[in-house]
């Protein structure tokens, strides 16, 4: 089946610190979607994005749909404590959504 | 607008007994999908409703069903428990098949003990 990869895993930052993350695909997705999932809690929306070159910006993050359809980034600016969480892209073939396996990030004081 | 209800929070049961999941989407979202979250798998699709039928199925047994009523409301069954079945389960909802933006529910715990 589809497969996702996220990278990195995890990744401890300074705040202030702008952090990127990326999401690969063996697949072309028609749309991708990017979550934030705090502990106990589901999964946040974050950004959707819906053509390839898509950039979508939301507050400090900052979404783009690459332009092979088998990738999508997610960066966030200035990082703040409450950006602690796991990041996860979504990508859409069909009517089906796979998700990756999440990043982790963690923001020092 | 509220968002997705999902009832219970957290649940306990013994291995071979049956357990019920309750979704409530969003106003006006007809589709709901279910999801498995565990540590070790990550997010995986169980299936999705869409105006009352199965639309899609992941690659779950047939222990795990579920169904959707006349006003999208949806609920989630799985029989026959198993100590691997303990995750948290998540529904996600979205308007239709045009504006498929998935919104997700806090979840319900499930252990299985």
């Amino acid at each position: 089946g589809q497969q996702l990869n996220q990278s990195p895993q995890s990744m401890f930052i300074q705040e202030g610190e702008d952090v990127s993350m990326n999401c690969t695909s063996s697949s072309i997705f028609n749309t991708w979607l990017w979550y934030k999932q705090d502990p106990g809690e589901g999964p946040v929306l974050l950004i959707a994005l819906y053509k390839a070159g898509e950039l979508t910006s939301n507050g400090r993050l900052t979404a783009q749909f690459g332009i092979t359809r088998k990738d999508s980034f997610l960066n966030i600016s200035a990082s703040i404590p409450s950006d602690v969480g796991i990041y996860f892209c979504a990508g859409q073939e069909g009517q089906n959504f796979v998700f990756g396996p999440g990043t982790r990030l963690s923001v020092l004081p | 607008k509220a968002g997705v209800t999902q009832t219970p929070r957290y649940l306990i049961k013994t291995r071979g007994q049956q357990v019920t999941l309750s979704c409530s989407p969003i106003s006006g979202h007809r589709s709901v999908s279910w999801y498995q979250q565990t540590p070790g798998q990550g997010l995986q699709f169980l299936f999705e409703y869409f105006s009352e039928t199965q639309r899609n199925k992941g690659n779950f047994p047939g222990r795990f069903s579920g169904r959707q009523f006349s006003n999208s409301r949806s609920e989630m069954n799985v029989s026959t428990l198993e100590l691997g079945d303990s995750a948290l389960y998540l529904c996600a909802s979205s308007l239709n098949r045009v504006y498929n933006e998935q919104f997700f529910g806090p979840g319900t715990r499930l252990t299985v003990l």
